[in-house]
């Protein structure tokens, strides 16, 4: 069971939107930044938002997060097939001294 | 180009031993933080060490129960893990990554290695 709770699925129309959601504590999201990653199916995982919601050269504006307390949110708008893949949540929890992850979110494009 | 590059992956009986090393490349390894995450079959990505940039300070998911040591040789640029009395559960694709903020306050991945794949049999 993860620290970090990420519903286990959504889906959407090609061109429709998608949020993802992250619900933590206080001693993890409600105290440091969260980041967010794709992992497309045969690929390696990639670094989508950090720092709650800077996205890094290269990664599309359709991506978009935000943190409110103790939960993030991870918005895909445009959806396209090409974004299907698990998408996972991650901070550091000040409690536990270590790195936590979300147990991940499988995006479907309908 | 950051490249991190991950060997040392096999298969193993539990109960026995491994040493992941991660070869990095393309920036100034002394300047980061590393780590190592790894994703067990059909299951989600799950941090497991870290370690600061100039090796002081080193952090261990709990859950491991202090069976696995993260080093780095900064004159290298290698960070290696060091994996003791494996369990079948330890089986997975094993990660190294790299930090993309020495504040653990904002604590993410920029980096990612293919990943290298370790196999306890038992």
């Amino acid at each position: 069971q993860s620290v970090l709770t990420q519903p286990p699925s959504v889906s959407a129309a090609p061109g429709q939107k998608v949020t993802v959601s992250c619900s933590g504590s206080t001693s993890n999201i409600g105290s440091n930044s969260v980041s967010w990653y794709q992992h497309l199916p045969g690929t390696v995982p990639k670094l989508l938002i950090y720092d709650n919601d800077k996205r890094p050269s290269g990664i599309p504006d359709r991506f978009s997060a935000s943190k409110s307390g103790t939960s993030a949110t991870l918005g895909i708008t445009g959806l396209q097939t090409g974004d299907e893949a698990d998408y996972y949540c991650a901070t550091w929890d000040n409690s536990l001294s270590g790195g936590v992850f979300g147990g991940g979110t499988k995006v479907t494009v309908l | 180009e950051v490249v991190l590059w991950e060997s040392g992956g096999n298969l193993v009986q539990r109960g026995g031993s491994l040493r992941l090393s991660c070869s990095a490349s393309g920036f100034k390894f002394s300047d980061y933080s590393m780590s190592w995450v790894r994703q067990a079959p059909g299951k989600g990505l799950e941090w497991v060490s870290s370690i600061s940039d100039s090796g002081f300070f080193v952090y261990n998911a709990e859950a491991l129960q202090g069976r696995f040591t993260i080093s780095r040789d900064n004159a290298d640029n290698t960070v290696d893990l060091q994996m003791h009395n494996l369990e079948v559960d330890d089986t997975g694709v094993y990660y190294c990554v790299r930090g993309g903020s020495r504040s653990l306050a904002s604590f993410h991945f920029d980096h990612w290695g293919r990943g290298d794949l370790v196999t306890v049999s038992s």
